[in-house]
């Protein structure tokens, strides 16, 4: 059973769509990031959440960390191809990074 | 920025043989770090803790025989594929924990193809 579900597990949309994709746990988390990975290389932070309730934005992409501290979302405003890729949502129970089951999503010009 | 380096980004071996993949810290100093597993179209799997100077922690159903993994400096640690079966071939990436920064830098991951 994985501790972070991410949905949806797929995503293709039209360029200049805009698009959430959601990250539930049942366990509370200290903290969660966000990683976006492009095939063949290792994932990239885009986003450290900490506080419950907390709003985070990185141009066209909002994050929000739910109240409680279990969940989590991430928005894409105006998608662009360059947002094409696996979008992997992370928590760190027991000293150790632990990914979601991951969102990957396609951007069709 | 602190850079994670691992080698080699691409092998392809005969089944039964064993693989080594090293993941180097270049700028700093990781006394921990980790290695994960990846199948297409899936996420990272968390397969073991690698600790310098004392045993690796491996996560549950993962075979500590067949991965083995040595952290003997502070700025490298190893994963050796025993006798590879073709089931092993993966995408398997390192990671280490950079304090300062409250942050995981990863590796640019190994492919390992097992024909």
């Amino acid at each position: 059973t994985q501790l972070l579900e991410q949905s949806p597990q797929f995503l293709s949309i039209q360029e200049g769509e805009n698009l959430t994709v959601y990250c539930n746990s049942s366990s509370v988390f200290s903290s969660l990031q966000w990683y976006r990975q492009e095939p063949g290389e290792g994932p990239v932070l885009l986003v450290t959440v900490v506080t419950g309730g907390e709003v985070k934005k990185l141009k066209r992409l909002t994050f929000q960390f739910g109240d409680a501290r279990k969940d989590s979302s991430l928005h894409i405003t105006a998608a662009q191809p360059g947002d094409t890729g696996l979008y992997l949502c992370a928590g760190i129970p027991d000293q150790k990074l632990t990914f979601g089951t991951g969102t990957r999503l396609t951007i069709i010009p | 920025g602190a850079v994670v380096s691992q080698h080699p980004s691409r092998v392809i071996c005969k089944s039964g043989t064993s693989v080594k993949i090293e993941c180097r810290s270049l700028d700093f100093q990781a006394t921990t770090m980790f290695w994960y597993r990846q199948f297409p179209k899936q996420s990272l799997m968390l397969m073991a803790t690698s600790n310098e100077g004392s045993k690796a922690t491996y996560e549950q159903g993962v075979e500590k025989d067949k991965f083995l993994i040595n952290h003997a400096s502070l700025t490298l640690s190893t994963l050796t594929v025993t006798s590879a079966h073709p089931e092993d071939s993966s995408f398997y990436i390192c990671s280490a924990f950079v304090f300062l920064d409250y942050g995981y830098t990863f590796g640019s991951g190994t492919r390992l193809t097992v024909v």
